[in-house]
């Protein structure tokens, strides 16, 4: 498996569900970076979570992280359907720079 | 708020032909990064930049590839004599610093070679 790998690939959910999506990676990291990305768009920075941290808010998400497990989780609460979108971790590791490392993507559709 | 910007949006070229894809980041900002996402894949890192030189470069990231920071606002990638493969949206980010922070994207560039 590659480094940053979610899942589920897709998920369809219907508005007001929660929606949950995984993200697995192999190497030792800096932080963890969930992004947002729109049909077509540019990424946008959702959450950070460093290697320290366990969990982390900001409004309807929250961020888990388990390095022993080198994996985290992505939850977005009360879904809307203007949630739709595709949603990459970024696993951040040093290697005398900052790299980041982008996920294949889970492409989220909630219904309306 | 400042944003990256990018141009053009979209560019049809043929193959063999050179194109350049142009990136303004935010301005405080000193690393700076390319990524290609071919449609409906992964975003690929193809090599980040900072003081002047390249940092990092993926295998991707070829003799056919360059990087430039001309005059201090501008970043721009370079292709030499482009491939079908490489059709693609490049999108280029950066961060403030170092410390392996939020990159800031900008709305990318749709590449069609022909």
């Amino acid at each position: 498996s590659q480094q940053g790998e979610e899942d589920p690939q897709a998920l369809s959910i219907q508005e007001g569900e929660n929606a949950t999506m995984n993200c697995s990676y192999k190497t030792s990291i800096n932080n963890l970076q969930w992004y947002r990305q729109n049909s077509g768009r540019g990424l946008v920075h959702l959450i950070l979570i460093r290697s320290n941290e366990r969990e982390k808010h900001s409004g309807r998400l929250r961020v888990t992280l388990d390095t022993s497990k080198k994996s985290s989780s992505l939850l977005i609460t009360a879904s809307r359907a203007a949630d739709t979108a595709s949603y990459f971790c970024a696993t951040v590791v040093t290697s005398g720079t900052y790299k980041y490392i982008f996920g294949t993507g889970t492409r989220l559709k909630v219904l309306a | 708020e400042p944003e990256v910007t990018q141009t053009p949006s979209h560019q049809v070229t043929q193959m063999g032909q050179e194109v350049i894809l142009r990136c303004v980041p935010i301005s405080n900002h000193l690393y700076f990064y390319w990524y290609r996402q071919i449609l409906g894949q992964k975003v690929e890192f193809l090599v980040s930049f900072y003081n002047n030189e390249i940092s990092e470069k993926s295998e991707i990231f070829d003799d056919q590839f360059s990087v430039e920071r001309p005059d201090g606002s501008n970043f721009t990638l370079k292709i030499r004599s482009t491939k079908l493969e490489d059709s693609a949206m490049y999108f280029c980010a950066s961060i403030t610093r170092t410390g392996g922070e939020t990159q800031y994207f900008g709305p990318g560039t749709r590449l069609l070679v022909l």
